[in-house]
């Protein structure tokens, strides 16, 4: 158990809707790293937030957006779903802002029909 | 866009035996992480690269990194079963703080 937690863990929903992805990193990392994965498009690095601001963009799409709040949890919101966005989702944690080791939450698989 | 390869993309070996997987990138990046995932499972990171020349080892791997070659290898030692797991390699880019990962290294140990 790394200590970072996802809700839902599976998400089924329909094209054209919005979801939101939640993450709680383990107590007392900053930061909060999103990524997606696809059996299409592999591993890729969505978006870093650190200590409430964001710190590096990746392959994010325009539909996608996230944020961290004061209790540093996260959420990763995606709209117009595409069947395409069907994929894991997982976050993850580490105690600084730049890119050292990261501990993974279990993953939120998102289906989109 | 940084590219990162790794090869082999499927590794199937026999237990004992050693063997290494390696991770070439396309751009200058100072910093290299692998990562493990277990079918269904999330990533556990293994190691953290910092610097041309680190070495780090843990238990039957081992990676090390050289950043003039662009290349890092994680070297399997005396392999086990436990070991059969898809390894990735990542690296940031070279605007810092973008993350890149390879295609993955699905490695399968035979007993």
């Amino acid at each position: 158990d790394s200590g970072v937690t996802q809700t839902p863990k599976h998400l089924i929903t329909a094209t054209g809707q919005r979801v939101t992805l939640r993450c709680s990193p383990r107590s007392g990392d900053l930061s909060v790293y999103w990524y997606q994965q696809s059996l299409d498009q592999g591993l890729q690095f969505l978006i870093q937030y650190y200590n409430g601001e964001e710190r590096a963009k990746g392959n994010i799409l325009e539909r996608f957006s996230a944020q961290q709040f004061p209790d540093l949890h996260s959420e990763l919101n995606l709209s117009s779903l595409e069947l395409g966005d069907s994929a894991l989702y997982f976050c993850a944690s580490s105690w600084g802002a730049e890119q050292e080791t990261q501990y993974f939450g279990p993953g939120t698989r998102l289906l989109v029909l | 866009e940084l590219k990162v390869e790794q090869n082999p993309l499927f590794l199937s070996m026999q237990e004992g035996k050693n063997y290494t997987i390696y991770c070439n990138y396309s751009t200058t990046s100072d910093r290299l992480y692998w990562y493990r995932q277990d079918p269904g499972k999330s990533l556990e990171s293994l190691f953290v690269l910092l610097s041309n020349g680190a070495v780090k080892q843990e238990g039957r791997l081992m990676a090390s990194l050289d950043t003039k070659a662009r290349l890092s290898t994680l070297h399997i030692t005396a392999a086990v079963h436990d070991l059969s797991a898809t390894y990735f390699c990542a690296v940031d880019g070279d605007t810092g703080n973008q993350f890149y990962f390879g295609t993955g290294t699905s490695l399968t140990v035979i007993p």
